[in-house]
């Protein structure tokens, strides 16, 4: 168990469709990461927020946005949803600003689109 | 940009024998560091091993170990005496201060360790 918690586990909705994804990093943690993980692809970088701000952005679509909030949770909201938006989305968590050390992953959650 | 390439989509051991994978990297940074993460069926994304490059001394952490090429930018994983737990897919990442991305991982190695 990594300390990171991610809700729901799976979710399945229809295209044109808006959800939201929680995670609450670990205790202590004041960096979060999305993460998008397609089918048999590695991991493709979203955003970064450390300490309620966004600190980095990665190839995420305009129909997709984050925060975090006062208590550090995040939450990543996708909207208008494609077929193609179906993937497992990662978040994770580190202590500092940048992951020059570990950074610690949720469960995932599991997105399908039909 | 950095660009992180595993070159192996696929790859078998027999339990306890060794196995390399392979990872090179593209950059034009001197400092950065260099990560193998490890995706088991569970799909949980655990660290392996780490490595920083203005180190010179190649990282290890039990059976797993890095052979840490600066100048080839190359930095394989080696895992000893395999074990059925080690079954999963296998991911390096790259994180340099001058990047705009945090972590830059490769397409992944799927390792299967086989009895």
């Amino acid at each position: 168990d990594s300390g990171v918690t991610q809700t729901p586990k799976h979710l399945i909705t229809a295209t044109g469709q808006r959800v939201t994804l929680r995670c609450s990093p670990r205790s202590g943690d004041l960096s979060v990461y999305w993460y998008q993980q397609s089918l048999d692809q590695g991991l493709q970088f979203l955003i970064q927020y450390y300490n309620g701000e966004e600190r980095a952005k990665g190839n995420i679509l305009e129909r997709f946005s984050a925060q975090q909030f006062p208590d550090l949770h995040s939450e990543l909201n996708l909207s208008s949803l494609e077929l193609g938006d179906s993937a497992l989305y990662f978040c994770a968590s580190s202590i500092a600003g940048v992951p020059t050390n570990e950074q610690y992953f949720g469960p995932g959650t599991r997105l399908t689109v039909t | 940009a950095q660009t992180v390439t595993q070159s192996q989509p696929e790859m078998s051991v027999q339990e306890a024998e060794t196995v390399t994978l392979s990872c090179t990297y593209d950059t034009s940074e001197s400092n950065y560091y260099l990560f193998w993460y490890k995706q088991p069926p569970s799909r949980q994304m655990i660290l392996v091993i780490r490595q920083e490059a203005y180190k010179q001394q190649n990282a290890t952490e039990n059976r797993f170990s890095v052979n840490f090429q600066k100048a080839a930018k190359s930095f394989s994983l080696k895992i000893s005496d395999s074990q059925l737990g080690d079954t999963a897919m296998y991911f390096c990442a790259f994180f340099s201060y001058s990047g705009n991305t945090p972590l830059v991982f490769g397409k992944g190695t799927r390792l299967s360790v086989i009895a």
